[in-house]
């Protein structure tokens, strides 16, 4: 059984258009992120959301927003995209805290 | 901004040796994690430290907190091919942000 999982794996779209990531974790986990790697492998967290709280990196642009419709799904969505939006984005959950997360395999998102 | 520095950035090893990577900030760290990223995958954790000093092995892995909660250490003893990924050093820092470092590439040659 897949613990996170992301879809789609890859994901090529036009500047300005907008797109949604999905992300669904099956661990019961309280607490969910997204994060996104560049083309160096810089990995840097967006956000961490729980049922309470959204804790946003300042660093993120507005366009980018994440949407939970229940406690195992944090879908990602993004407006207007930009050519600097291509990356891999990655989905975490956690049940504790940041030591105990379990990353999806990745969404690669191309921007033409 | 808040930055975690590891060196080296990449190494290529011969299968058998031994491995030595380090991590290290500008400001101090509560808790330090190493993950290891293998190609189309996401990061894997190996190896969780929460005190200064700290020494913690995980098989052939072996991760040091450092004394000043500035840095860490990974060790990864008689390589084998599967070793091969990125491996990063991460935590949360006395303010709660949270960072991962730029990532050491391992790459073993049988």
């Amino acid at each position: 059984d897949t613990a996170v999982s992301q879809t789609p794996k890859y994901l090529v779209t036009q500047m300005g258009n907008d797109k949604s990531i999905k992300c669904e974790q099956n661990l019961g986990h309280d607490t969910m992120y997204w994060y996104k790697q560049d083309s160096k492998k810089f990995l840097k967290i967006m956000f961490s959301y729980n049922n309470k709280e959204l804790i946003i990196n300042e660093t993120v642009p507005n366009r980018f927003s994440p949407k939970s419709p229940d406690k195992a799904h944090l879908n990602l969505h993004i407006n207007s995209l930009e050519l600097g939006d291509s990356a891999v984005y990655f989905c975490a959950s956690s049940q504790y805290g940041v030591d105990t997360q379990y990353f999806g395999p990745g969404t690669r998102l191309t921007v033409l | 901004g808040q930055q975690l520095n590891q060196s080296p950035q990449s190494m290529f090893i011969q299968e058998g040796e031994d491995v030595s990577m380090n991590c290290t900030s500008s400001s101090i760290f509560n808790t330090w994690l190493w993950y290891k990223q293998e190609p189309g995958e996401g990061p894997v954790l190996l190896i969780a430290l929460y005190k200064a000093g700290e020494l913690t092995s995980n098989g052939r892995l072996t991760a040091q907190f450092g004394i000043t909660r500035k840095d860490s250490f990974l060790n990864i003893s008689a390589s084998i091919p599967s070793d091969v990924g990125i491996y990063f050093c991460a935590g949360p820092n006395t303010g709660n942000q949270f960072y991962f470092g730029t990532g050491t590439s391992l790459t073993v040659i049988p």
